[in-house]
This record gives C-alpha cells, structure tokens and sequence, in this order.
C-alpha cells in the first residue's frame, strides 16, 4: 500500500486559513486521494476527496499536486470546532475499502 | 438520519467473558468494516464486509469475530477477551469497496477488559 507522511501536529489561530500538507511520493495512478478527521472522542468523519484535480466542498478544499506526489488540504476559515486529527488516505479506485490509517495531523486551534 | 449506529456505547468486561459489539447502518451499504483504535494510535482494521454472506480479515482479525447475515447488521464477536483488546471499536459503512466511495464511522464502542 501506497504511504502518506503527515507533519504531526500544526497550530493555527482562530478565523484564519490552514494549509495541511500531506505527502504520498509512491501514489499510483488510480489512488484516490481522501482526507478524513476525528474530533476528540469521536468517530472519523469524511472531509474531502480527490483523484487529479483540485477540489472544494462546504467543509474545505483539496489541492493536488501536478505529479500527484503531495496534496494539501485547505481550511478557509479555522473555527476552534477544527481542532482535531486529521488524516490523509490513499484508497485503490478497485478494491479501496481498507482505509489505512496513519497517525495524522493534530490541528490545534487558538482562539 | 441514523447512519451508523453502534451499541453499547460503552462496556466493562472482565478476562475470558464475550460480547458481541452491534453495528447498524440505515444507507443500505454494501461494504462495512470495523477498526479498532488504541490510544493515541490511528485506526487498524478488524474484519470488514463487501456484502452480506461475505466477510474478509483485516490487518488485526486474532480474537474477533464476524458474519453479515443482513446488509444492515455487522456485529464483531469477542469470543474469550483479553486486556490487550482494550480500545474503541468503530465500526464503518461505505456504498461499495471502489476507493472512490466515502466511508461513515459510527460514534465508537469504548472496551475495557479487567
């Protein structure tokens, strides 16, 4: 399985942006790239998605590198509700449903 | 809307009992998968599901196990608990296996074992 390496934790004030960067040098061509978090003493919850090009939902936005060998997800506006690990998973487009895990990136956000 | 449902919440076992750990999902998913989450690590995968009659071990599958009689139901079996199987257990649910589809967790199953 293709790895991901995430710094381990980032600090970010309140009503700013966030850049969280992940890298993935050994990604195929057909992983998708996916960004799940977990707020304390929650379940993991979706965020974002993507394959090549960049991507923007409600939550936040994906970019991807052009060679695909990094991704950043972006926060627009950090709330103190963001804080919490965030994870950046490759999933194989056949055969993908073995999310792996690593250890994330803990946001913290300062009010 | 219900998603992923999980029960109990939270359980106190002594050594040698079992239990079975529910899972329920009301978005008619095919692929369901349970983790486990040990403190300050990341998630590792149990067992998981691709449709009902079919279940596949994941990295951690020694003492636990699985069957999915229904598409809604993906109950984990401890059969004899240890200390070490002391975690949270999440079970998730997602439309099908593609690493395209999204994954939803439920809210955890905190373990302890005495």
């Amino acid at each position: 399985d293709a790895k991901t390496t995430q710094p381990n934790s980032m600090e970010s004030n309140e009503e700013e942006p966030v850049h969280l960067p992940c890298n993935h040098s050994t990604i195929s061509g057909t992983d998708y790239i996916h960004w799940y978090r977990q707020l304390p003493s929650q379940g993991p919850e979706y965020v974002i998605h993507g394959l090549t090009s960049n991507v923007n939902n409600r939550m936040a936005s994906l970019a991807i590198a052009e060679d695909r060998k990094s991704s950043t997800l972006i926060l627009h506006r950090a709330t103190l509700r963001d804080a919490a690990v965030y994870y950046c998973i490759l999933r194989p487009m056949e055969y993908g449903n073995k999310l792996v895990f690593g250890a994330g990136t803990i946001l913290r956000v300062k009010s | 809307n219900a998603g992923v449902t999980q029960t109990p919440k939270f359980q106190v076992l002594k050594t040698g009992q079992s239990m079975t750990l529910q899972c329920a999902q009301d978005m008619n998913h095919e692929y369901m998968s349970w983790y486990r989450q040990d403190p300050g690590m990341g998630l590792r995968l149990i067992h998981y599901s691709v449709g009902a009659g079919i279940t596949d071990q994941g990295e951690v599958p020694n003492g636990y196990n699985v069957s999915r009689s229904t598409t809604e139901d993906f109950p984990l079996r401890l059969l004899s608990a240890a200390p070490s199987q002391t975690s949270v257990y999440f079970c998730a649910s997602g439309r099908s296996e593609s690493g395209k589809n999204i994954q939803y967790f439920g809210a955890g199953t905190r373990l302890s074992v005495l």
